[in-house]
């Protein structure tokens, strides 16, 4: 089945660094991948939509300046945090649609970055 | 996409049917139900989804009430790998490439 990966699955970094996370869909093209942010207990909340060759549309509240998304192909979303702080740890999961149809459509995710700033 | 109401949280023992129930009495017509998953420290995945009919697959069965306004996610029989975050979300079929948004889903545990 469609498959997508994402990497690194952890990091620690510095406060004040930049860290980027790759997402990809391994066996699909994917136009248009979304990215998640997840605190300890909370449910998954929605940062960013990443649309192949154009502008990310961020939710209201993220800082599309600090969370850079790049959407470069087909199969790649990066989500760059950059200058990291220690509220910035978090879950990040990305994911992608596959199928045409709500019919048959799944998302499909990654396994998730387990960011944490020191 | 509409609201959905599910309990916070429920517990199995291993190898008993579960039944994961999801109210969502403001459905509209076009409104697919899907359910999704959430294994601890994973991302989520797809469980099963459906419109009007009751869904089966190998992970599990979706029954829907004929009026739409609940549905039942049904386990048949759980294990300890069930543990997990279940997610009730309507998508309407007039969406497009729109993101799945969220609730706070059932923290289902499984007993051994």
């Amino acid at each position: 089945g469609a498959v997508v990966s994402q990497h690194p699955s952890w990091v620690i970094c510095k406060s004040g660094t930049s860290v980027k996370i790759e997402c990809r869909s391994l066996d699909f093209q994917a136009t248009t991948m979304f990215w998640y942010r997840q605190f300890p207990k909370q449910s998954l909340m929605l940062m960013a939509t990443s649309n192949e060759g154009s502008k990310a549309t961020y939710e209201q509240g993220v800082e599309k300046d600090k969370f850079l998304i790049n959407h470069a192909s087909l199969t790649l979303s990066t989500l760059t945090v950059t200058s990291a702080h220690p509220e910035d740890s978090s879950f990040y999961i990305c994911s992608a649609r596959w199928g045409m149809m709500t019919t048959n459509e799944k998302l499909f995710f990654g396994s998730g970055t387990q960011l944490s700033v020191l | 996409d509409a609201k959905t109401t599910q309990p916070n949280s429920m517990e199995s023992n291993e190898e008993e049917p579960v039944h994961l129930p999801c109210n969502h009495s403001t459905i509209s017509g076009t409104d697919y139900i899907h359910w999704y998953r959430q294994l601890p420290s994973q991302g989520p995945e797809y469980v099963i989804h459906g419109l009007t009919s009751n869904v089966n697959n190998r992970m599990a069965s979706l029954a829907i009430a004929e009026d739409r306004k609940s549905s039942t996610l049904i386990l048949h029989r759980a294990t300890l790998r069930d543990a997990a975050v279940y997610y009730c979300i309507l998508r309407d079929a007039l969406s497009g490439n729109t993101p799945l948004v969220f609730g706070k889903g059932t923290r289902l545990s499984v007993i051994a």
